[in-house]
């Protein structure tokens, strides 16, 4: 069974930190790896997708990466500003199937 | 990538009463699927939903309680039945969207007093 870790549970850095978010999978039989951003009592907004033969995105400011071997991907973010602040979810899955998420980041970027 | 309206955006519910969950996709897509999110913890799916076929439950999760249609390749209900203040959550239902990834519903804040 598929398990998703994310280190760490919680962040603080101050305005213009770049920091690194952590997702870890057990089973590298993925089609893909999806990052989202949750603000607090919302959905979800889709930050990154990666499809299994890639190895990293990247947007805007983000950039997420894949290594399928290791059963690792982060998530870059550079120049942080107050409104990153948010839970940030890692999930993997694809090919129809359903994704299976970790139980996030929750960022606070304090200006 | 497809896009789901989810309605309601919240509500405030009676224990022992049912609420029905609406998602809406713009496109026809195959599998649509239906999650919960606890306060303070990640999502958790409740079901698959295929249309022409019943849902397929996780573990934890009966029909009974969370009766889910799928008339068509763009329609999805889930219904929270005899609700109590445990299944106050978010709950999200979400479809593949290809090489785009996966789309979600803007959510269903349910308050169960």
């Amino acid at each position: 069974k598929q398990e998703v870790t994310q280190i760490p549970a919680a962040l603080s850095v101050p305005e213009g930190e770049n920091l690194v978010l952590n997702c870890s999978f057990t089973d590298s039989a993925i089609y893909n790896l999806q990052w989202f951003r949750q603000d607090p009592g919302k959905g979800l907004t889709s930050l990154l997708l990666i499809q299994s033969s890639q190895r990293e995105q990247t947007s805007g400011r983000l950039n997420a990466s894949l290594d399928k071997s290791s059963g690792r991907s982060t998530l870059y973010i550079a120049a942080s500003q107050p409104g990153d602040s948010a839970t940030y979810l890692c999930a993997v899955g694809g090919g129809n199937t359903p994704l299976v998420f970790g139980k996030g980041t929750r960022l606070s970027v304090i200006a | 990538s497809a896009v789901i309206s989810q309605k309601p955006s919240r509500d405030i519910c009676q224990r022992g009463t049912s609420l029905t969950i609406q998602c809406q996709v713009d496109s026809q897509v195959t599998m649509m699927f239906w999650y919960r999110q606890q306060p303070g913890q990640s999502l958790t799916l409740i079901a698959t939903a295929n249309q022409g076929s019943e849902a397929t439950y996780e573990s934890g999760f009966v029909i009974d309680k969370f009766p889910i249609s799928r008339p068509n390749l763009t329609f999805s209900t889930l219904t929270v039945s005899n609700m109590s203040p445990e299944d106050s959550s978010i709950y999200l239902c979400s479809s593949t969207g290809g090489n785009y990834g996966y789309t979600f519903g803007s959510g269903t804040r349910l308050t169960v007093v």
